[in-house]
């Protein structure tokens, strides 16, 4: 596997406060994605990243916001979590847009 | 926007059956890929199809890319208890950054 990891791995949290997922690559590949998945609707594209501090919406960016300020960290924040957040996200990393890739182990998280 | 659309959604088969997932794009694909997700898994990168018409074989696996580059499937010959997940198809049409839009997936189900 890819070296991809994220963190916090589980979260149960409370309607109204934010949150922070982390991804880390140590692979050096220049894209980052932030999916959602939920039953019934596949992986969804939350924000993407081309570089470092390049970044841009995807399908459902709205209550997300992401940070990159390193190659290797792809920040994501739920500002104000609301329980339509709760969900499995995923990180993904790419060399080249629209290529191959590699998917991290995925945090699940829960708004109560 | 580019839409992927992935039947069926669900497949239940007996063990030693065979099994086909197809893909269908909205817009000519660059390139699709095939992704399988094992349960409580991340999704992991299958195989890549570029060219016109092109069939791909991995094992018990065959992957076929439609002459119009708009379609795709995944055909499994006699399934095995490993062969459980769920396969997502993902293409890419343009040349954005944003990479791919997967399809929702197909389920599958093997009973022994």
């Amino acid at each position: 596997d890819a070296g991809i990891t994220q963190s916090p791995r589980h979260k149960v949290t409370e309607t109204g406060t934010p949150v922070t997922l982390r991804c880390h690559q140590t692979e050096n590949h220049r894209y980052m994605y932030w999916y959602r998945q939920d039953p019934g609707h596949g992986l969804r594209l939350i924000h993407y990243s081309y570089g470092v501090k390049d970044t841009d919406k995807g399908e459902v960016s709205d209550g997300y916001s992401v940070s990159r300020s390193k190659t290797e960290d792809f920040l994501l924040t739920l500002e104000s979590a609301t329980s339509s957040q709760t969900s499995v996200y995923f990180c993904a990393i790419s060399g080249l847009g629209g290529e191959t890739q590699y998917f991290g182990p995925g945090t699940r998280l829960l708004v109560l | 926007g580019q839409q992927v659309m992935q039947i069926p959604q669900y497949q239940h088969v007996q063990e030693g059956e065979d099994f086909t997932t197809y893909c269908n794009s909205s817009t000519t694909l660059s390139n699709i890929q095939w992704y399988k997700q094992r349960p409580g898994g991340h999704p992991v990168f299958l195989i890549q199809l570029v060219k016109s018409g092109e069939v791909k074989k991995q094992k018990r696996l065959t992957f076929q890319f439609g002459e119009a580059k708009k379609n795709s499937s995944l055909h499994i010959t006699a399934t095995q208890t490993t062969d459980v997940g769920t396969y997502f198809c993902a293409g890419r049409s343009g040349g954005g950054a944003d990479g791919l839009t997967f399809g929702k997936g197909t389920h599958l189900i093997i009973q022994p």
